[in-house]
């Protein structure tokens, strides 16, 4: 399982276009990259996931560069909604049942 | 379509006492996840079931066992509670046999052992 770094906590003001990067340097050829988002109280929620390049959906898109060595979820213009634990998981699936989370990365939206 | 049901919302038990959770996947899933999340930490894979068998089993004692049922629901019970068993218990369902494949997570269910 290839090991995951995020920041601790990230703070960002409404309407802020908000990037979280996840280092994932010992990454293997067939990991694919996944982001969950949790509310306090709440279970994660798959928000998107990704192989190379860049994908886009109507949440989030996920930026990944040519050595995937690192990922960055981007957040258009965030609102006090989007206050969450944001998790950077890799993983290939092969012959794996779980999904691996790490401590993730605390957002604070301020008003 | 109902998402992925967990009874009760909360529950409090003495220590060595016997807890047990429920799960109900969504309609269609076959793959029912349990994770355990205690305060700021990330959760934590205990088990999954895949038409009623066990798939896989994380690092827990054998205090905590589990079973999934005809209808895919699964229940999640643990013996003799200790303190640290305190956390928010998630149930994930999935499509998927393989666990990195989307999954849908419950709301949780808060145990506090006393």
């Amino acid at each position: 399982l290839a090991k995951t770094t995020q920041p601790i906590s990230m703070d960002s003001y409404e309407g802020q276009e908000v990037n979280i990067t996840c280092s994932h340097n010992n990454i293997a050829t067939n990991d694919y990259i996944t982001w969950y988002q949790q509310f306090p109280s709440q279970g994660p929620r798959f928000i998107i996931q990704g192989y190379k390049t860049k994908v886009t959906n109507e949440v989030a898109s996920l930026f990944i560069p040519a050595d995937r060595k690192s990922s960055t979820l981007s957040l258009p213009r965030v609102s006090l909604s989007d206050t969450a634990v944001y998790y950077c998981l890799v993983d290939s699936g092969a012959g794996s049942y779980q999904l691996t989370f790490g401590k993730g990365t605390k957002l604070s939206v301020i008003p | 379509d109902a998402g992925v049901t967990q009874s009760p919302t909360h529950l409090i038990k003495t220590r060595g006492q016997h807890v047990t959770l429920r799960c109900s996947p969504i309609s269609g899933h076959k793959s029912v996840s349990w994770y355990q999340q205690v305060l700021g930490q990330g959760p934590q894979f205990i088990f999954q079931y895949y038409e009623k068998e066990e798939r896989g089993r994380g690092n827990f004692p054998d205090r905590f066992s589990a079973r999934q049922f005809p209808n895919y629901s699964s229940e999640l019970n643990v013996n003799a509670l200790l303190l640290g068993d305190s956390a928010l218990y998630l149930c994930a369902s999935s499509q998927y046999e393989q666990g990195w494949y989307e999954q849908y997570f419950g709301p949780g269910t808060r145990l506090t052992v006393t």
